[in-house]
């Protein structure tokens, strides 16, 4: 039983257009997600999180978007760039809780 | 200066071996971490300790055998080992205060099981 789901296993991108990573979640005792990013043969790295007392949450060219009612979060890069181009993991805890991953989605930026 | 790091990187194994993967954190952290993604790609917790700790034991079989001598260190030995465990293992720490949020991972230890 997946808690945390992201459908999409691929998005390919043009250089400088937005790329948009989605992530559902099922357990209404989440209350904080993460996006991870991994390059191949290194670890996921923390990218950029949200509570959920808030809907949006901006960093730079990331910006990530809880929609708490659809347990729905996305991640917005833009402009996107070919450096951009990796596994990104969505991930979800509760208080004093586990975190739960997705399954990631790559993400492919050409130039 | 790695922040996570775990040996070795790859391992190539028999079934029915015994064998560790070592992991060494510098952060200061108090909670450590084993995870592993299989090959539907999905991160799955293992294990975790605080401050040498068990805390958490994701109902893995009992021939994964986590040892934290100190709470810079976890080391994940896995005895008579399977086709199943292949995957890749990370390590990972953080210094929790309520929520598990940022958490610092080693770049993975590739176990492929013949």
């Amino acid at each position: 039983d997946q808690q945390v789901k992201q459908n999409s296993p691929s998005l390919s991108v043009q250089e400088g257009r937005i790329s948009i990573l989605n992530c559902d979640y099922t357990n209404s005792m989440f209350d904080y997600f993460l996006w991870y990013k991994k390059y191949p043969a290194e670890g996921p790295t923390f990218l950029i999180s949200i509570s959920s007392i808030k809907d949006k949450n901006e960093d730079g060219r990331f910006t990530v978007f809880l929609n708490k009612s659809a347990k729905h979060l996305s991640l917005h890069i833009v402009p996107s760039q070919p450096g951009d181009s990796a596994v990104y993991f969505c991930a979800a805890s509760a208080l004093y809780g586990k975190l739960t991953f997705g399954q990631g989605t790559i993400l492919t930026v050409h130039p | 200066d790695t922040a996570v790091s775990q040996t070795p990187k790859y391992l190539v194994t028999q079934m029915g071996n015994d064998k560790s993967i070592k992991c060494e954190q510098n952060l200061g952290h108090d909670t450590m971490y084993w995870y592993k993604q299989d090959s539907k790609k999905f991160l799955k917790i293992m294990f975790s300790y605080n401050n040498k700790e068990l805390i958490i034991n994701e109902t893995v079989p009992n021939r994964f055998s986590p040892k934290s001598p100190d709470k810079a260190h976890l080391n994940l030995h896995i005895n008579s080992l399977e086709l199943g465990d292949s995957a890749v293992y990370f390590c990972a720490s953080s210094q929790e205060q309520g929520h598990v949020g940022e958490l610092f991972f080693g770049e993975g230890s590739r176990l492929t099981v013949l």
